[in-house]
């Protein structure tokens, strides 16, 4: 496993409260990013982080914010959540010199209600 | 609008015979391709890659083909075992500039013992 950590792993919650996810690496990797997976979509980025507060849009970041105040962690916060938000997030990361992959963690699994 | 596509939502094949799973591309700056396999409540798993100044890359029982021309990769497992059913995922990203990583929506493999 590629040191990465994902919490909570399932979460419920009711539409309109706010939701912070949390990754955590161990492998002092630059590059972060928040994916989520839905049927037929595949994974879509929704935020990245190219270092300690620097961080930029993917896909479908409406409705999503990040933070990254650490190299190790990267939040990712729905502040005011909706069931189109339902979904299964993987935070992955990267060395991102050239060919390098993307690592993934073990996902969390949000359904809003 | 989505760049990497994968067509076929599922394959079954017996054991110990070839997969292949398909992917195609839109965008022809993408110069590094990668699969990945992912169980059910598992993270994507990095499986093999690829840059585009190769046109195969093999790794064991697994060779991922390039067809620049055609803007088409494809993932061949041989020989077929039953703990490669898993879903797989095609991704590409533009190693250079930016830093996301497209990826198709994935294939359902079976392999029937």
């Amino acid at each position: 496993d590629a040191g990465i950590t994902q919490s909570p792993r399932h979460k419920v919650t009711e539409t309109g409260t706010p939701v912070t996810l949390r990754c955590h690496q161990t492998e002092n990797h630059r590059y972060m990013y928040w994916y989520r997976q839905d049927p037929g979509h595949g994974l879509r980025l929704i935020h990245y982080s190219y270092g300690v507060k620097d961080t930029d849009k993917g896909e479908v970041s409406d409705g999503y914010s990040v933070s990254r105040s650490k190299t190790e962690d990267f939040l990712l916060t729905l502040e005011s959540a909706t069931s189109s938000q339902t979904s299964v997030y993987f935070c992955a990361i990267s060395r991102r010199t050239d060919d390098s992959p993307l690592h993934f963690g073990n996902g969390t699994r949000l359904t809003v209600t | 609008d989505q760049q990497v596509k994968q067509n076929s939502p599922s394959l079954s094949v017996q054991e110990g015979r070839i997969s292949i799973l398909n992917c195609d591309y839109t965008n022809s700056m993408f110069d590094y391709f990668l699969w990945y396999k992912k169980y059910p409540a598992e993270g994507p798993t990095f499986l093999i890659s690829i840059s585009s100044i190769k046109d195969k890359n093999e790794d064991g029982r697994f060779t991922v083909f390039l067809n620049k021309s055609a803007k088409h990769l494809s993932l061949h497992i041989v020989p077929s075992q039953p703990g490669d059913s898993a879903v797989y995922f095609c991704a590409a990203s533009i190693s250079n500039t930016g830093n996301q990583f497209y990826f198709g929506t994935g294939t359902s493999l079976t392999v029937i013992p």
